[in-house]
């Protein structure tokens, strides 16, 4: 059965704290997503990984870094966390295959006061 | 710039009615168009539409694409307060990327 896990599914912090958000696939995946979702604005792309130690920005990158030392697993860092990057964060894996789909973790709420 | 506009973006219905649920696109070497059900959790995948006019069904859900008009339904019928949900259409690129619409909040009502 497929699965993409994140660490946390609620999370509090404190402006400028360093904020890590985890996200596993057991799928084998080379393709690896982080999106951001609000209100209004539907799912928005972070970063996203081809393959171990490569990344590449997606539409709104700014405050935000990611690593990717293995394949299963692709973290999310907020080097110093606002209040705008409140959210709901999804990670999500796919095979570069044409025909898959692009399977979803459960979300990380974040709210940074 | 590519993208995927969804109508309407909320939505309050009865049970057993029946709704139509609108996704646009403007998208540069397109692919295809993927509809996810999301509850309070993430995204589950309901379609995958790569050619225009053959409808996708499952159950009460039923989808088409018109890559003509750059656009897509999605369809459900005598609907239930199980399919209450946010609905996400989005549209992935030659490039591999996955641009995806605000989403469309149904609401059904006993």
């Amino acid at each position: 059965d497929v699965k993409v896990t994140q660490s946390s599914r609620y999370l509090v912090k404190r402006t400028g704290e360093k904020v890590f958000l985890e996200c596993v696939q057991d799928m084998d995946h080379e393709n690896m997503f982080w999106y951001r979702q609000d209100p209004g604005l539907g799912l928005r792309l972070i970063y996203f990984s081809y393959d171990v130690k490569m990344k590449e920005k997606g539409d709104i990158p700014e405050g935000y870094s990611v690593s990717r030392e293995k394949k299963e697993r692709f973290s999310l860092i907020l080097e110093s966390a606002s209040t705008n990057q409140t959210s709901m964060y999804l990670c999500a894996s796919r095979s570069p295959s044409f025909a898959d789909t692009q399977y979803f973790g459960p979300g990380t709420r974040l709210t940074v006061l | 710039e590519d993208k995927v506009v969804q109508s309407p973006l909320s939505l309050v219905v009865h049970e057993g009615d029946t709704v139509t649920l609108n996704c646009s696109y403007e998208v540069t070497n397109f692919r295809s168009l993927l509809w996810y059900k999301q509850e309070k959790k993430a995204p589950t995948f309901l379609f995958m539409l790569t050619s225009s006019g053959i409808e996708k069904k499952s159950g009460r859900l039923s989808s088409i694409l018109d890559k003509k008009e750059l656009f897509s339904i999605l369809n459900i019928t005598a609907t239930q307060t199980g399919d209450s949900a946010v609905y996400l259409c989005a549209v992935f690129n030659q490039g591999g990327k996955l641009i995806f619409g605000q989403g469309t909040e149904l609401s059904v009502k006993p």
